[in-house]
Parts: C-alpha cells; structure tokens; sequence
C-alpha cells in the first residue's frame, strides 16, 4: 500500500532534549515536505527537498533541522526544542517533476514540549 | 510574501450543493491551485488541483477565476462524509506551498 509513515505518532518531552521525527515513504518520490499545524493558522511549510541533497526552507524553518540522504527518509531534527514548537507536524511526499502533482500526507506525530 | 485566505467555517444542508472559496491574493502565472480536506485524526488528503480553466473529477469541480486570484471548490451534493476541513494551496513560484487557514465545513442532516 502507497504510504508515507511518521513515527512516532505521539510524543511527550521535556525542552532541550533533542528529538527526531522520521518520515518514509515508499512511492519512489522524489519530494518530500513538513508542515506543523496550529489551531487557527492552518498548515505551514517548515522545509522541504526536492531529492536527495537538496532542502530548502520553507516559511517557518526555524528551530527545525531535516536531512534528506536517501530518497525514500526525510527526518526532522529539533535540536533544542521549546514549548512554542508543540504543534502537531505532518510528513507529505508528491512525485515532484511537476508542481501540479498532489502531496500524500502521513497520519500526523502530535509533539507536546514541556 | 504569498497570501491565501479562507473563510474559517461554513455550513450546508445534506444533498445541496456548497461552494467553498479561498483567495490567491499573490498567485502568479505558473502556479497551481490544490484543494485538500481532512477529516478528523487524519492527515490532509487530495480533493483536486487546477491551473487556469475549470475542473472536474469524482469527488469536486473546480472553479477558477479568470485573474486566477480566486477559486471555489464546489461539492455537488454534500454529505454528512464531507464534513471535514477544506484547505486550498498555492506554489509559491517553486515547490514551496502556502496553505489557507482552512474553511471547516459543517453538513446538517
């Protein structure tokens, strides 16, 4: 089954412990994105890659750290998080040669820093 | 900066049909226009994109403004399986995305 898996899906820490959000997915897509998103502010893009390599931010990039070194992972990294980072983030992917194609969004990880 | 903007929620009527409109206020020429919804505990899942003209498919039609600088998504007949939140999005010139606020859609029986 096409999917893009998060883990984990809940998660419950303290601030400056640093964390890794993962994100697979298994549809040989070349982009991948995050967004968190916030009562009232919808969702907001924090980074994506168009292939392995390559990233770029998005609007709210910061505090936030993503690698992309296969094609199939692209993790979130927060080094040193605070309480203005509890959110809940979603993982998506889309084949990514045109802009056109839609994103297929994970289940969502619900991160609360206390 | 680019800039979408929904209204927060509407309301319908079972088997009528709604009309849910999001603005583009900074759209430029290439980029596409993508509706999502979702539903409660889920992940956004794809409802339909367009560049310029109208749009069908099984779930929605899409409507475009001529200037581009608006679109209504319009479900033909809701149910009470639509309700959800609607969120329309725009590229950003690239691959960067700008999501609405999302209109959350109540469907009375």
């Amino acid at each position: 089954e096409a999917q893009v898996t998060q883990n984990p899906r809940y998660l419950i820490t303290v601030t400056g412990k640093k964390l890794t959000v993962t994100c697979s997915q298994n549809m040989n897509h070349e982009y991948m994105s995050w967004y968190r998103q916030d009562p009232g502010l919808g969702l907001r893009q924090i980074y994506y890659s168009m292939n392995v390599e390559v990233t770029d931010k998005g609007d709210v990039p910061e505090g936030y750290k993503v690698s992309r070194k296969e094609k199939r992972n692209f993790p979130l990294i927060l080094e040193s998080p605070s309480p203005n980072q509890t959110s809940l983030y979603f993982c998506a992917s889309s084949p990514g040669d045109r802009t056109y194609q839609p994103q297929h969004f994970g289940d969502g990880t619900r991160l609360s820093i206390l | 900066d680019a800039k979408t903007t929904q209204p927060n929620s509407m309301e319908s009527n079972e088997e009528e049909p709604v009309h849910l409109p999001c603005n583009h206020s900074t759209i430029s020429g290439t980029d596409y226009i993508h509706w999502y919804r979702q539903l409660p505990s889920q992940g956004p899942e794809y409802v339909i994109h367009g560049l310029t003209s109208n749009v069908n498919n099984r779930m929605a039609s899409l409507a475009i403004a001529e200037d581009r600088k608006s679109s209504t998504l319009i479900l033909h007949r809701a149910t009470l399986r639509d309700a959800a939140v609607y969120y329309c999005t725009s590229t950003s010139g690239t691959y960067k995305y700008i999501f609405g606020t999302g209109t959350r859609l109540k469907v009375l029986a």
